[in-house]
């Protein structure tokens, strides 16, 4: 079946400008996790989805960055005012539950680049 | 808090070789570890993970890990490498406790090299 899709792959953008990634989870997969891959702070995680709601946004780095749920489905992560600190790989992953005995599933990714 | 360390951000093999990829955690309570593989431009792939059953863990590809709690080690192996292991390897903890949110906390990651 499909797996997890993110769009777009690749996002240039200028400082300054709000950008939105969207990630398309597994059907069916009630969790949904935001992380960002960047080569000075490695894998970090970032916002957490049970559901449509977010219990965990402990890893978001500043209010510039939020995120929705929508349906239980679809999820959008939004950078206002981009920074040239922002660029990285965004990634998403999701899984049938809540918890690490459920398998996280990975996306390809949003490289995003602030210039 | 919980956190990962993995030694090495480069490690070189010849093909045929033991892959040895150390992992090291730190956490209150033993933790669920996780070893995941990442190919360039893709996203990663879980290739096996200890929940408290079996300390030594069998995943996808050959590789294998065994917990050990009294080092507070997670170290993957494979006897025998393959080109097609080259690729980056990320070990994560994710806490068991009431707060068990499936959050992965990841090392920095090791780049593997498999030389013909």
């Amino acid at each position: 079946g499909a797996g997890v899709s993110q769009s777009p792959s690749n996002k240039v953008t200028e400082k300054g400008k709000d950008v939105e990634l969207r990630c398309d989870p597994i059907s069916g997969h009630t969790a949904l996790y935001w992380y960002r891959q960047s080569l000075g702070q490695g894998l970090e995680f970032l916002i957490y989805f049970q559901g449509n709601s977010a219990p965990d946004k402990s890893g978001l780095p500043s209010d510039r960055f939020s995120a929705e749920r929508t349906g239980g489905s679809v999820s959008t992560l939004t950078i206002q005012r981009t920074q040239q600190e922002d660029s990285a790989v965004y990634l998403c992953a999701s899984s049938l539950g809540t918890g690490s005995t459920y398998e996280q599933y990975f996306g390809p990714g949003t490289r995003l680049t602030v210039t | 808090a919980q956190s990962v360390t993995q030694l090495g951000s480069h490690v070189s093999v010849s093909e045929g070789a033991l892959v040895l990829l150390r992992c090291n955690y730190s956490s209150s309570v033993p933790p669920y570890l996780f070893w995941y593989v990442q190919y360039p431009n893709q996203g990663l792939q879980l290739l096996l993970k200890y929940t408290s059953a079996a300390t030594l863990v069998k995943g996808i590809n050959g590789f294998e890990a065994e917990f050990k709690k009294s080092e507070t080690s997670f170290h993957l192996t494979k006897p025998s490498a393959h080109m097609s292991d080259a690729a980056e390897y990320f070990c994560a903890v994710s806490d068991r406790g009431s707060s068990n949110t499936g959050k992965l906390i990841f090392g920095q990651g090791t780049t593997l090299q498999v030389k013909p």
